[in-house]
């Protein structure tokens, strides 16, 4: 099946310093992966929409300028926090879109997660 | 905006127990997914339905896509220790002519019972 790797699973970091966060597709080809943020005891919440070749779409109220993403490659797409600061520490996970049966029956693979605090 | 109200919040289960679960959306939705999410972990995929009142089964998890395209139930038979961790529904649909994204409602915890 469809498996997304993320890397690093766990990174502590200074704050001011900026952190990059890797999400690849290793059996597929992911035009499109999905970056989230999930805070302790809480769902997932979509930061971002990364398109292979093209500007990411952000959601309302995410900052384009410190949470920067790069999917350069079908089979890549980077998030870099930058100026790090406390508030930023949480659960990043990432997702690709898998093919699927038909145009429309795609499924979502997660990566398994990075655990980012910003000391 | 397009909510998604999953319920329960919590709940204990006993070994051998069935355990179900449910969520309702405040628009249709052409597809519903449950994963599951173990501590420090992704989510995992458990069960994809992607047309009205289809059931699914994955071993001992059965989901639903209800027919009203607005709500979806999970159920997990003979309940094992190993089913404890979070579950997440999670759907989308057409908005404004396009694909929505993927709407995640806010996760049932399974726990054992003490």
């Amino acid at each position: 099946g469809a498996v997304v790797s993320q890397h690093p699973s766990r990174v502590i970091c200074k704050s001011g310093t900026s952190v990059k966060i890797e999400c690849r597709s290793l059996d597929f080809q992911a035009t499109t992966m999905f970056w989230y943020r999930q805070f302790p005891k809480q769902s997932l919440m979509l930061m971002a929409t990364s398109n292979e070749g093209s500007k990411a779409t952000y959601e309302q109220g995410v900052e384009k300028d410190k949470f920067l993403i790069n999917h350069a490659s079908l089979t890549l797409s980077t998030l870099t926090v930058t100026s790090a600061h406390p508030e930023d520490s949480s659960f990043y996970i990432c997702s690709a879109r898998t093919p699927g049966q038909g145009a429309s029956n795609y499924g979502y693979t997660f990566g398994s997660g990075t655990r980012l605090t910003v000391v | 905006g397009q909510q998604l109200n999953q319920s329960p919040q919590s709940m204990f289960i006993q070994e051998g127990e069935d355990v179900s679960m449910n969520c309702t959306s405040s628009s249709i939705f052409n597809t519903w997914l449950w994963y599951k999410q173990d501590p420090g972990e992704g989510p995992v995929l458990l069960i994809a339905l992607y047309k009205a009142g289809e059931l699914t089964s994955n071993g001992r998890l059965t989901a639903q896509f209800g027919i009203t395209r607005k709500d979806s139930f999970l159920n997990i038979s003979a309940s094992i220790p190993s089913d404890v961790g979070i579950y997440f529904c999670a759907g989308r649909g057409y908005y404004g002519g396009s694909q929505g994204n993927l709407i995640f409602g806010k996760g049932t915890k399974l726990s054992v019972k003490p």
